[in-house]
């Protein structure tokens, strides 16, 4: 079965860290671009980062620059997050994705992995 | 940045309805806009790329089009399953993606 599994998501307080892991299953993870999308309570998706299948080019939204840096190890058919310095406003729902170019959709996805920052 | 603004926020309709959901972005993204279909504490579902076209195995009654600036996603004959909220998704701007901030599909 094709699927997304995220993991490493908890509570933190402000400032804190975390590492969040993505892994794949049923397809060849190194031919797909992975992306993380974040959703706060009650509230809509947010993009956050997009790594190249060979880590050559990964993306961010400004918010999170210089804090959060998205990896992946295609050998161990995962992606990672590592979050620093992390804020309040970071609290959500993290999914990661997949998607091809030229873009069809992010048609895989996890079932998410929540984080919560507070004190 | 490019900002995506989706009308309505909510909208509720009856089974067998025409619903329509608009997306409007700040600069042209050309046609390099997707919609998703996310159901209450489940992950998102692409609909529609390159706006106009059907992603494999999503029922017919699904469309989407426009170009530009202004895009539309239409469900023709609303069915039950389709209560959702809706969210549009540019992937034109410098390497750096953003999502209309989600239409709410209620069945009366």
């Amino acid at each position: 079965e094709v699927q997304l599994v995220e993991s490493g998501g908890g509570l933190v307080q402000p400032g804190g860290s975390l590492r969040l892991s993505c892994a794949a299953t049923g397809f060849t993870f190194s031919n797909f671009w992975m992306s993380w999308v974040r959703q706060a309570p009650g509230k809509g998706l947010e993009w956050v980062a997009n790594i190249k299948q060979d880590e050559s080019e990964r993306y961010y939204v400004d918010s999170v620059k210089g804090r959060f840096t998205t990896s992946r190890d295609n050998a161990k058919n995962s992606g990672y997050l590592q979050m620093n310095s992390l804020r309040v406003e970071d609290t959500g729902v993290y999914f990661c994705a997949r998607y091809q170019l030229p873009f069809y959709g992010m048609d895989v996805w996890g079932q998410g992995t929540a984080v919560t920052v507070s004190s | 940045d490019i900002q995506m603004t989706q009308s309505p926020s909510t909208l509720s309709a009856s089974v067998g309805d025409r619903v329509t959901i608009t997306c409007r972005a700040s600069q042209s993204i050309d046609n390099l806009l997707a919609w998703y279909q996310q159901r209450p504490g489940k992950a998102p579902k692409v609909l529609i790329y390159k706006a106009s076209n059907l992603k494999s195995g999503v029922p017919s009654r699904f469309s989407g089009s426009g170009s530009g600036t202004e895009f539309t996603l239409t469900i023709s004959g609303l069915q039950p399953d389709d209560s959702a909220t809706y969210y549009c998704h540019q992937y034109r701007g410098d390497y750096t993606w953003t999502f209309g901030q989600g239409t709410k599909v209620e069945i009366k």
